[in-house]
């Protein structure tokens, strides 16, 4: 089945700094994207995602990359706040019925 | 805007002991959800649901029972409580497949501890 792969699993910038994070997935047929961010103690919540017609696609301060052919997609988060700090989730589609599969998240910290 | 709603947030269970947990959602979404959360993980599939009478396994199913009679609600059952249960569940909803690029939206999770 699916295997996503999401690195690194801790990230800490300073704020105003950039932060990328990465994630790699098996299954070639995989058409869909998101990237979920998790505050602590809070329910996971859509940030941006990407479907596979797209390389990428920003939105503010957020933006996502994806690499059909190496089967790998990025998030980067420019000039981080502190207020981004959180765990966030890579995911795509998987198994019979396209469920998401969901990375095992990168914890960011932005230091102020 | 209630969007997804699960009960209870908190919950201890003794081994052994079984229990439900609700969630009900308001958005006339077909797709639901069940999953977990173990520290340091990802989101773990448990079971979902396409619509009302119809229910299927996810990645992580044993232990586990749902139950989908109407499309507002999906409850999930633990029988036999174990350890191993200790958990975040988050209960989610859908308008269509995730294959479709559908935006999932989560409650706001039931914190379990069996002991």
């Amino acid at each position: 089945g699916e295997n996503v792969e999401q690195h690194p699993s801790t990230l800490s910038v300073q704020e105003g700094d950039s932060a990328v994070i990465k994630c790699t997935y098996s299954d070639s047929a995989s058409n869909y994207f998101p990237w979920y961010k998790q505050e602590l103690g809070k329910r996971p919540q859509l940030i941006i995602d990407i479907r596979s017609n797209v390389g990428e696609k920003k939105d503010q301060r957020i933006a996502v990359t994806l690499n059909k052919t190496a089967k790998h997609f990025s998030l980067h988060i420019t000039e981080t706040q502190p207020e981004d700090s959180a765990v966030y989730f890579c995911a795509t589609t998987g198994g019979s019925q396209g469920n998401l599969i969901f990375g095992k998240g990168t914890k960011l910290s932005v230091k102020p | 805007n209630a969007g997804v709603t699960q009960t209870p947030k908190f919950r201890i269970l003794k081994i052994g002991q079984s229990m439900t947990l609700q969630c009900t959602q308001d958005m006339n979404h077909n797709y639901m959800y069940w999953y977990r959360q173990d520290p340091g993980m990802g989101l773990k599939l448990i079971y979902y649901s396409v619509g009302a009478g119809i229910t299927d396994k996810g990645e992580v199913p044993n232990g586990y029972n749902v139950s989908r009679s109407t499309t507002e609600d999906f409850p999930l059952r633990l029988e036999l409580a174990a350890p191993s249960q200790t958990s975040v569940y988050f209960c989610a909803s859908s308008s269509g497949g995730g294959a479709r690029g559908n935006t999932i939206y989560f409650g706001e999770g039931s914190w379990l501890t069996v002991v």
